[in-house]
């Protein structure tokens, strides 16, 4: 499973673009790139998904160089709600290999 | 729509005791099902999965074991706590399809003493 190397925080201001980037120098050619986010004492929720190139949805969009040795998880306008942990996971889906492994996160604070 | 359910929200369990977690899923059939820990202000470690009834996979030798048995139902066990077995516990469960990621539960928080 490749490895993640993600900022461990980060400070940002309401109505500001956040971009928190993620290092998978070892990601394989199945490997798919996932964002999660996480609130204290929550579980994770699953944010985006992506193999390459750019994907956005209503929360955010995550952009994927060719080479797919990092990701970047944008976060437009972010309010102080938005203040958690984000996790950014690479691995495979399907069958029995189909389990992902979580790395210390990167604790993004929103201050007013 | 799909849910999951984790009990119970807390719980406070003497050094030796025994332990038992519950994880369903409803609103969806052969789900894939994890077991997560996490310490206090660290990430998630993956303990147990399984992709099937009867199918458990151990991704860290330790005090805990883990049971599917039905196909929506999974349970986390210990005979005998330690003090090290406190934490944050969260199951979840996938389809295995792409786009749709992990599906958490509330997690429980095991406090051993």
């Amino acid at each position: 499973l490749a490895k993640t190397t993600q900022p461990i925080s980060m400070d940002s201001y309401e109505g500001q673009e956040v971009n928190i980037t993620c290092s998978h120098n070892n990601i394989a050619t199945n490997d798919y790139i996932t964002w999660y986010q996480q609130f204290p004492s929550q579980g994770p929720r699953f944010i985006i998904q992506g193999y390459k190139t750019k994907v956005t949805n209503e929360v955010a969009s995550l952009f994927i160089p060719a080479d797919r040795k990092s990701s970047t998880l944008s976060l437009p306008r972010v309010s102080l709600s938005d203040t958690a942990v984000y996790y950014c996971l690479v691995g495979r889906y399907g069958g029995a290999t189909n389990k992902l492994i979580f790395g210390t996160g990167t604790l993004l604070a929103v201050q007013p | 729509s799909q849910t999951i359910h984790q009990w119970p929200a807390t719980l406070v369990q003497p050094v030796g005791s025994p332990l038992s977690l519950e994880c369903t899923v409803e609103g969806t059939s052969n789900p894939n099902l994890y077991w997560y820990r996490q310490a206090a202000g660290r990430g998630l470690q993956l303990l147990f999965y399984s992709v099937g009834i009867g199918q458990i996979s151990s991704e860290v030798p330790q005090n805990l074991s883990a049971s599917r048995p039905q196909d929506r139902q999974f349970i986390l066990s210990s005979k005998k706590l330690l003090l090290s077995d406190s934490g944050f516990y969260l199951c979840a469960w996938s389809t295995g399809k792409l786009g749709y990621g992990y599906t958490f539960g509330s997690g429980t928080r095991l406090t051993v003493v």
